[in-house]
């Protein structure tokens, strides 16, 4: 049972322009919302996260805006740029338990020169 | 600092074959993982370990044994490869669970496994 879904499942970008992804959760019991980006070839290594009690997080060219309400999160990139091309992963972390956390189906962007 | 080492890179079987994939890691972290990766799967939590000697189950742990005897290396063993098993195998090490706010974790570069 996918409980973070993720869409899109592939995007094409032209350099300059804004990427986004979105991320909805079923779950209320998640409390932790990480980002992951993946390389061809390379495991994913973590990109940018945030909390609940925030509604949007930047980081550089990295935003993530989280609408609490309506259990989404999305992943924004300004100014794509090609070295952006990779597979993105939303997740949400179970705050019970081990806290494990649940992954997306994950983003193949590809940023167009 | 190599950091997360995976052996092997490739790897095919056929059914029924066993094989061992290693998972090396030098940054002297107590929390290690394997997950596997499907398309259109996502990552999902095989096994894991908080220490040395200790392992527990993970969403998928069906067909699938781990071992953690020295604390920088985690094993995944499949005794009886099935074609389902076909998939990317990722390891990960964190100082302590990853899965916490701001506690980075780090992956190794994965192993593709194809039972055929």
């Amino acid at each position: 049972q996918q409980q973070v879904k993720q869409s899109p499942q592939s995007l094409i970008v032209q350099k300059g322009g804004i990427s986004i992804i979105n991320c909805a959760y079923e779950n209320t019991a998640f409390d932790y919302f990480p980002w992951y980006q993946q390389f061809p070839g390379k495991g994913p290594a973590l990109l940018i996260a945030i909390r609940p009690d925030v509604s949007e997080k930047k980081e550089g060219r990295f935003t993530i805006s989280f609408n609490k309400s309506a259990k989404q999160f999305s992943l924004h990139i300004m100014d794509s740029q090609p070295g952006d091309s990779a597979t993105y992963f939303c997740a949400a972390r179970r705050n019970t338990g081990f806290q494990k956390l649940v992954f997306g189906t994950g983003t193949r962007l590809l940023v167009s020169p | 600092n190599a950091g997360v080492t995976q052996t092997p890179k490739f790897r095919v079987l056929k059914t029924g074959q066993s094989m061992t994939l290693l998972c090396a890691q030098d940054m002297n972290h107590e929390y290690m993982y394997w997950y596997r990766q499907d398309p259109g799967m996502g990552l999902r939590l095989i096994h894991y370990s908080v220490g040395e000697g200790t392992t527990a189950k993970g969403e998928v742990p069906d067909g699938y044994n781990v071992s953690r005897l020295k604390k920088q290396n985690f094993l995944l063993g499949l005794e009886s490869a099935a074609p389902s098993q076909t998939s990317v195998y990722f390891c990960a090490s964190s100082y302590s669970t990853f899965h916490r706010m701001n506690t980075e974790a780090f992956f190794g570069q994965g192993t593709r496994l194809t039972v055929v």
